[in-house]
C-alpha cells in the first residue's frame, strides 16, 4: 500500500463549478498535511497546510483533514481555468521530523 | 529575494559518466532535499540534508550521492549514470523555524542518460 494514494485523474469541471480533489493515507502518525499545486513543466509550490482535524479556508481553496478516515481533501470553489494543474498531497510522516512524501498527483482540467 | 536555484536546467549525459547536479538556496535554511519525478511515481525522495555535515538517504539513494559543505548548498552526484536516472530532479529546502513540510522548490533539472 503506498503511502500517499490519490486518483491520478483528469479530473475535468466547467468553469465557476467546485473541484474536490482527494487524497488517503496509510500512516496513522502522519502529523502534517499539504496540498501543492504544478503547473506543467513548472516546480512544485505550496497552496495549503492542515495540522488538524476539521475545514481550514483561505480564499477559494479549503483543505479538510480527517485523521480517523486517513483522508485530506481539497475543495476549490469558483474554479478557473488557471486553475489547471496537477495537485499533489503531501504528508509529514511519524519517521521523519522535515521529510516529506507526496502523493502521484491529480490532473485538475477546468473548462471555459 | 531569497531563492533556490538550480544547475544545469538540462543535461544529457552518457552511461557510466559522473554527473553532478547543483542546488544553490539563499533562505539560510538548515534543510534541504532532492527529489526525482518521474511519470506514475510521483516525487521520490533521494537524499536530505538537516545542516551542515548532515546527509542522509531517502527511498531511492541507490546510485546518488550528496554532501553538504555549507548551509547554502547541497549538489546532488550521480556516480555512474544510468537509463534508469533520467528524470526531473527537484532540489527544495526548508526553514528550521517554519512549518515542517513547507518546501520551497528549485525550478527542476530535466536529465537525460543515453
Amino acid at each position: 500500500q503506498k503511502e500517499v494514494e490519490q486518483n491520478s485523474g483528469p479530473l475535468s469541471v466547467p468553469e465557476g463549478a467546485i473541484a474536490s480533489l482527494n487524497c488517503t493515507y496509510s500512516d496513522r502518525g502522519s502529523q502534517s498535511f499539504f496540498w501543492y499545486r504544478q503547473y506543467s513543466g513548472k516546480s512544485p509550490e505550496l497552496i495549503m497546510s492542515i495540522y488538524s482535524n476539521g475545514d481550514k479556508e483561505d480564499g477559494r481553496f479549503t483543505a479538510q483533514l480527517n485523521k480517523a478516515s486517513q483522508y485530506v481533501s481539497l475543495l476549490i470553489r469558483d474554479s478557473q481555468p488557471s486553475d489547471s494543474a496537477t495537485y499533489l498531497c503531501a504528508l509529514t510522516n511519524s519517521g521523519g521530523y522535515q521529510k516529506v512524501t507526496f502523493g502521484t498527483g491529480t490532473k485538475l482540467q477546468v473548462i471555459p | 529575494d531569497a531563492e533556490i536555484t538550480q544547475s544545469p536546467r538540462h543535461k544529457i549525459t552518457e552511461t557510466g559518466r559522473q554527473v553532478t547536479l547543483a542546488c544553490h538556496q539563499t533562505w539560510n535554511h538548515n534543510n534541504m532535499f532532492w527529489y526525482r519525478q518521474d511519470l506514475g511515481h510521483g516525487l521520490r525522495l533521494i537524499h536530505y540534508s538537516y545542516g551542515v555535515q548532515d546527509t542522509n538517504k531517502g527511498e531511492v539513494s541507490d546510485g546518488y550521492s550528496v554532501s553538504r559543505s555549507n548551509t547554502e548548498d547541497l549538489p546532488l552526484t550521480l556516480e555512474s549514470a544510468a537509463s534508469s536516472q533520467t528524470s526531473v530532479y527537484f532540489c527544495a529546502s526548508s526553514g528550521q523555524g517554519g512549518p515542517a513540510g513547507e518546501l520551497f522548490f528549485g525550478e527542476g533539472s530535466r536529465l537525460t542518460v543515453l
